[in-house]
């Protein structure tokens, strides 16, 4: 099945600077890629996604970007707050359209200092 | 709209006991999922209903682990019995349809702790 490596497992930045993200998958049919927020404690939250007919998609201070030869994505954070301190994970879906099964990263703790 | 709803929020029990949980997904939502979520890791898919049927169940330990969604709405989870492993926080997460269009809402989870 298909394997979804995440890096850094934590990132420690000053407020206002920028966080990325990055993860890999190996499974070349994967076509669909979800990042989640997860806050102590509460539950997981989409935040934005990108599809693999996309290179690039933004979200105000968010952004993904998706490269399909090197099969990685990144998550882009600019002008980060304190509120955006929490766990980090992507996903990737290997069986596209039809099942929707999501295979996770192990997360990335992001603590943004005031 | 309401969002998934999951009981227990917390579960300890020891091992070799068992212990269930309970899913209600959103209104009208058709695919269910039950997830564990070890600690310092991302959610793994266990099992994934469309209506009340099993879509995907490959990762399920099926020999102490069950899921049912009778009726096609909510959901339960059975561990019997429980292995010090199992120690995790079984997230139920719900979506329209089936298939990466459709984005899955997760509930708040149920933390067990097995002793």
């Amino acid at each position: 099945g298909e394997n979804v490596e995440q890096h850094p497992s934590t990132l420690s930045v000053q407020e206002g600077d920028s966080a990325v993200i990055k993860c890999t998958y190996s499974d070349s049919a994967s076509n669909y890629f979800p990042w989640y927020k997860q806050e102590l404690g509460k539950r997981p939250q989409l935040i934005i996604d990108i599809r693999s007919n996309v290179g690039e998609k933004k979200d105000q201070r968010i952004a993904v970007t998706l490269n399909k030869t090197a099969k990685h994505f990144s998550l882009h954070i600019t002008e980060t707050q304190p509120e955006d301190s929490a766990v980090y994970f992507c996903a990737a879906s290997t069986r596209g359209s039809t099942l929707g099964r999501l295979y996770f990263g192990r997360g990335t703790q992001l603590t943004v200092w005031p | 709209e309401a969002g998934v709803a999951q009981s227990p929020r917390y579960k300890i029990i020891e091992k070799r006991q068992s212990v269930a949980f309970w899913c209600n997904p959103i209104s009208g939502h058709a695919t269910l999922y039950w997830y564990q979520q070890i600690l310092g890791q991302g959610p793994k898919l266990l099992i994934q209903f469309q209506n009340n049927g099993v879509v995907d169940d490959s990762q399920l330990p099926k020999d102490r682990f069950s899921a049912e969604r009778l009726k096609g709405v909510d959901s339960t989870l059975k561990i019997q019995p429980a292995k010090l492993e199992d120690s995790a926080v079984y997230l139920c997460a719900s979506s329209i349809g089936t298939g990466t269009t459709y984005e899955q809402y997760f509930g708040p989870g149920t933390r067990l702790t097995v002793t």
